[in-house]
């Protein structure tokens, strides 16, 4: 599967944790975005990676948010001492240049 | 600020049935409107890809349309299939830079399929 990938699938903490998930883009593809979508809600924009840098952030991404992308390749984004308002599906795509993004499947938090 | 409304929120069919899902936007300048298909608990994935001078575009039974003079754009489904069921969320692009300010996200359609 040449696909995005995203790990892991589901995640379950308590209020105060922290949690890093993992997004493997597309190997050819240099930009990788990272969205947020709650229930009911399209994906909310949180950044995005041309290669290694991190060109831009969404003023949803609070300092208790860090995304990096250390080697142009995959990216983490790291969440520290959670809230349960951090409960959503966490989404990973990839793109070439400007071209259509794809995404992962996704990773669902939920903070307990 | 740039916004794209879909409408209905929510929509159930039989089986067979056609259906027709709707997408405005006041997204400024205009680049291109993809439609995307989300099954629940799954990543979007792209449907249709249009740009101003296309007006319409097909992929299977999907067929978007676009009126950039009205900004709006329609997703028609033909000969509905259980496996349709999903959101189904219009996504505006503004410019070419990407990020933030290059894509606006609908809230989507949630279309169930009933056999």
């Amino acid at each position: 599967d040449t696909g995005v990938s995203q790990d892991p699938r589901h995640k379950i903490t308590k209020r105060g944790q922290n949690v890093t998930f993992r997004c493997d883009p597309i190997s050819e593809h240099n930009r990788l975005y990272w969205y947020r979508q709650t229930l009911g809600q399209g994906p909310e924009f949180l950044t995005y990676f041309q290669n290694e840098a991190q060109l831009e952030k969404s003023r949803l991404l609070s300092d208790r948010f860090s995304a990096e992308r250390p080697k142009g390749s995959f990216s983490t984004l790291e969440i520290q001492r959670t809230e349960q308002g951090d409960s959503a599906m966490y989404l990973c795509a990839s793109s070439l240049g400007v071209g259509t993004q794809y995404f992962g499947p996704g990773t669902r938090l939920l903070v307990l | 600020k740039n916004q794209v409304e879909q409408s209905p929120q929510s929509l159930i069919i039989l089986e067979g049935k056609n259906c027709t899902l709707q997408c405005n936007y006041t997204v400024s300048p205009f680049s291109n409107l993809r439609w995307y298909k989300q099954d629940t608990g799954r990543g979007p994935v792209s449907l249709t890809i249009m740009t101003f001078s296309e007006n319409t575009k097909s992929n299977g039974r999907y067929t978007a349309t676009l009126d950039a003079d009205t900004k709006q754009s329609s997703l028609h489904i033909t000969a509905s299939q259980l496996s349709d069921s999903a959101s189904y969320i219009c996504v505006v692009s503004a410019s070419e830079g990407g990020g933030a300010d290059g894509l606006t996200f609908g809230k989507g359609t949630h279309l169930i399929i009933q056999p």
